[in-house]
C-alpha cells in the first residue's frame, strides 16, 4: 500500500527561527491529495493544510508547503517558528480505498518543541 | 458546538472484559473513521464506514469491531480488551472525496489493566 515518511520524532528550533518538517510518500496512484495536520497537547488533530496541485504553494497560519511530485514530497514550512508552534505534525496522503472510497494515510508524526 | 463527539472520554477496562467506545456527528457527513494514535506510530485506522449499516476494515482491524448504526453513530468494540490495546482512540467524519478533510473528535484514552 501507500506510504508516508515524516521527519522523525523531536525536532526542536528556537523561537524566529526557520522550520521546516520533511514529508515524502510513496503512492501507486497518479491523483493524490495531501494533508498537513496539527494536532495541539491534550486536543484533537485538525487540518493546517491541504493540496492536490503540483508545484503550488498552499499557505495557512503562516505555514507553507508545496506538493512535488516529481520528488514526492510535501514538505511543510515556516519563516519564524513561535512558541505557540509547538505541537505534533502529520503529514497525510489521500488514497483510494476501492471503488469511490478514500482513506487517509498518517505518517508517524513529528513532534514540533519550539524554545525561547 | 463541537461536530464530533466521543464517549467516554477516558475509560479504565481489565483484560478480557468488553469495551464500547462512541462517536456521535453532526457534520451530515457520509464518512466515519476510528483510528487508535501511538507514541512512535502516530495515528493507525482501526476500521471506516461510507454508509450506515456498513463498515470496512482499515490497517489494524484485528481485535477490534465496528458498528455504524446510523449516519451520525460509529462504534469502536473491543469484545476481549488486551493490554496492547492501551492507547487514545480518535473518530473522525469527512465528506465524501478524496479532498475531503476529516474532522476528529477530542478522542477516547483507554487503559486496559
Amino acid at each position: 500500500g501507500d506510504s508516508v515518511t515524516q521527519t522523525e520524532g523531536l525536532v526542536t528550533v528556537t523561537e524566529g527561527l526557520p522550520v521546516k518538517l520533511n514529508c515524502t510518500y510513496q503512492t501507486t496512484y497518479l491523483t493524490i491529495a495531501f494533508f498537513w495536520y496539527v494536532q495541539y497537547l491534550n486536543e484533537a488533530p485538525q487540518v493546517l493544510l491541504k493540496s492536490s496541485t503540483d508545484n503550488k504553494r498552499t499557505e495557512h497560519q503562516g505555514f507553507h508547503a508545496t506538493l512535488h511530485k516529481s520528488s514526492s514530497s510535501f514538505h511543510l514550512q515556516k519563516s519564524s517558528a513561535q512558541l505557540s508552534d509547538s505541537a505534533l505534525y502529520y503529514c497525510a496522503l489521500s488514497e483510494a480505498s476501492g471503488g469511490s472510497n478514500y482513506k487517509l494515510t498518517f505518517g508517524k508524526g513529528t513532534l514540533l518543541t519550539v524554545t525561547p | 458546538e463541537a461536530a464530533v463527539t466521543q464517549s467516554p472520554r477516558s475509560k479504565v477496562a481489565v483484560t478480557g472484559g468488553k469495551v464500547t467506545l462512541s462517536c456521535h456527528q453532526t457534520n451530515n457527513h457520509d464518512y466515519m473513521y476510528w483510528y487508535r494514535q501511538d507514541t512512535g506510530h502516530g495515528l493507525r485506522l482501526i476500521h471506516y464506514s461510507y454508509v450506515a449499516d456498513s463498515t470496512e476494515k482499515g490497517d489494524i482491524p484485528d481485535g477490534y469491531k465496528a458498528s455504524r448504526p446510523s449516519q451520525e453513530n460509529f462504534s469502536l468494540i473491543l469484545e476481549l480488551a488486551s493490554l496492547s490495546q492501551t492507547a487514545v482512540y480518535f473518530c473522525a467524519s469527512s465528506d465524501r472525496g478524496r479532498r475531503a478533510e476529516q474532522f476528529f473528535g477530542p478522542g477516547t484514552r483507554l487503559t486496559v489493566l
